[in-house]
Order: C-alpha cells, then structure tokens, then sequence
C-alpha cells in the first residue's frame, strides 16, 4: 500500500499570504495525485487532478505541481474562504489511498 | 451536473451490517466507475471500495472481508454492505464518481450520510 504523508498538518495564514502543502509518497507514483479541498461540515471537492491539471470552477490562485514521490499543493494570495482541510489521493496502485490532511486555517 | 445522495440507517448495532445507498442523478451510472469513502470524526479519509456497471469490483484490502459493493442500474443506484461492524466502523460514508481521465480521480461526492455503530 503506497502512504502519503503531507506535511505540514496544520498552519495558521494571513489572508493573501501563500501557502504551501506538501505530499510525500512511499513510492514513486508518476502523477497520479490528486488534490481535495474539505470546508468544515462538507464534503471533499477535487481541486488539481493528475498533479498539476486545473479543474473546472476551481480559483486559479490553486495550483499544483511535482511527479514521482513529491508534491506540492500552492495558494496563491490566501482568501477567507480558504480555511479548509486539504488531502492528497493516489490513484497509482491499488488500494487507493489518501494523505492524512493539512488544516489552513486563517489568522 | 450529476448529483449523488446517500442514504441508509443513521444507527447500526455491533456486529450487524450496515447497508447504504448511493442515488445518482444527471448521469448514467453506466457510463463510469463509482465509489465508497469513509471517514472517522475528527479523522481523514479511507477509500473502501468501488464498482463499474459491469459489476467489476475492488475493494480496500484492509475491509475486504467484510464489503459488498453492488449496484441496480434500473434505479441509477448502488450499494455499500459492510458486516460484523464495530465501533472502529463508526464515520460519515461519502459515495463518489470516479473519473478515470486521465487517471481515477473523484470529481463528484455526496454530502455524506453519519453512521453510528453503537447499541
């Protein structure tokens, strides 16, 4: 089973500032990884998708990179309503599996 | 836009089967592949399992044994069954679409439905 592991699992931003969410994998997994954005009290919305492709509706201040083991979620100009849990998912390998989450919150 | 609804008992006793519905609309549910995900209070999230049309199926090997992942293309439905829960099984179930371009990802969730394993 491939473990992602993000990192950090918390931080505490100021609106416009930009934030970084890191996720690692145990084993390389090309890009097959996927970004979710979980707004308290709902359920996850996809926001990137095979690393680093936009998805429909999604601000354009999300973006995503990286391939292999290391990925990176970017915030550009951090919005109020930002504050949210973010997950990584592999779709690699079966069984799929997901990170454990980075909360944003705002200062 | 395709929309899924979960529903089923808020409340299951240990050691008995916990049975949930995924209704989609918008969208043939035989046109992609669907899913279950899980997640523990105040916990992140854990893929189950999913289903295509063709009544493929796989499953998380950490709940194989205990799954059944089903689906009534008749009524744009499927089906989650997980038996012998316990209170470890005690989370909100999300159903999903999996979206396989260019690789499985889920583009479309549920609100949830809460269960809760307790006598």
């Amino acid at each position: 089973e491939i473990v992602l592991t993000q990192f950090p699992e918390s931080q505490s931003v100021t609106p416009k500032e930009k934030v970084t969410i890191t996720c690692r994998a145990s084993q390389s997994i090309g890009s097959s990884l996927h970004w979710y954005q979980q707004k308290p009290n709902q359920s996850p919305k996809l926001l990137i998708k095979y690393a680093s492709q936009s998805i429909s509706g999604v601000p354009s201040r999300f973006s995503g990179s990286g391939s292999g083991t290391d990925f990176t979620l970017t915030i550009n100009s951090l919005e109020a309503e930002d504050a949210a849990a973010y997950y990584c998912h592999q779709s690699s390998s079966l069984p799929w599996t997901f990170g454990q989450g980075t909360k944003v919150e705002i200062k | 836009q395709v929309q899924l609804q979960e529903s089923g008992p808020g409340l299951v006793k240990p050691s008995e089967t916990l049975s949930l519905t995924c209704n989609v609309s918008g969208d043939s549910i035989s046109n992609y592949y669907w899913t279950w995900i899980r997640q523990p209070p105040g916990k992140g999230l854990e893929w189950i399992g999913y289903i295509y049309s063709s009544g493929a199926t796989n499953y998380n090997p950490a709940l194989k044994s205990r799954i059944t992942i089903s689906m009534d293309l008749s009524k744009n439905q499927f089906f989650l069954k997980l038996s012998s829960v316990t209170a470890a099984d005690t989370a909100v179930y999300y159903c999903a679409r999996v979206d396989f371009y260019p690789i499985a990802a889920f583009d479309f969730w549920g609100h949830g439905t809460m269960v809760t394993v307790s006598s």
